[in-house]
């Protein structure tokens, strides 16, 4: 069984510009959750989609957004990128249906705002 | 919202000994906690959990422990290996919803031949 996959795996962006990231969760999988990783501030909960809606949000500017595709595929947005924006940016699946899921990562997409 | 603390944020042992990290949680509704492991250059990997309605949980050298009373729980890591060595996150669950985790800072576990 396939593992979640990211793409791309490195970027390198300006101030200023936009980036979309995508991750393809576990087949059969229905929610997608995006997690920024940083030295500083460590895991941080993005924002999480099941079924093509967002269920729940985390404490990130309106410059970050996603959305979910039919196929459970999901994309994450930065507009406006700024040097703090630089991060290891993780999604993870899981099945969605509880609150105790098991979620399993990706290898991450490392953003880098120059 | 959740709050999780983890200690120690770093820790030598030797190859052979055992290695403990300890988490507490803030959130009483929270009903999940997983260990993760990440190695340089890797995502998170999920190594080990345990629900609320449970109070120890083994699988092989590892093992977690939860006190629910104490809002703490810790995972246990017996006969350590030079692979042992890597960041070990714990998380719990936030009660606002589903699929949603809040992570502790990490701990650097370091094992030496």
């Amino acid at each position: 069984k396939a593992g979640v996959t990211q793409t791309p795996r490195y970027l390198i962006k300006t101030r200023g510009q936009q980036v979309t990231l995508s991750c393809s969760p576990i087949s059969g999988h229905r929610s997608v959750s995006w997690y920024q990783q940083t030295p500083g501030q460590g895991l941080q909960f993005l924002f999480e989609y099941f079924s093509e809606t967002q269920r729940n949000k985390g404490n990130f500017p309106g410059r970050f957004s996603g959305r979910q595709f039919s196929n459970s595929r999901s994309e994450m947005n930065v507009s406006t990128l700024e040097l703090g924006d630089s991060a290891l940016y993780l999604c993870a699946s899981s099945w969605g249906g509880s609150t105790s899921d098991e979620q399993y990562f990706g290898p991450g997409t490392r953003l880098t705002v120059t | 919202g959740e709050n999780v603390e983890q200690h120690p944020s770093t820790l030598s042992v030797q190859e052979g000994d055992s290695a403990v990290i300890k988490c507490t949680y803030s959130d009483s509704a929270s009903n999940y906690f997983p260990w993760y492991k990440q190695e340089l250059g890797k995502g998170p990997q999920l190594i080990i959990d345990i629900r609320s309605n449970v109070g120890e949980k083994k699988d092989q050298r590892i093992a977690v422990t939860l006190n629910k009373t104490a809002k703490h729980f810790s995972l246990h890591i017996t006969e350590t290996q030079p692979e042992d060595s890597a960041v070990y996150f714990c998380a719990a669950s936030m009660n606002s919803g589903y699929s949603t985790l809040t992570f502790g800072k990490g701990t650097m576990l370091l094992v030496s031949p």
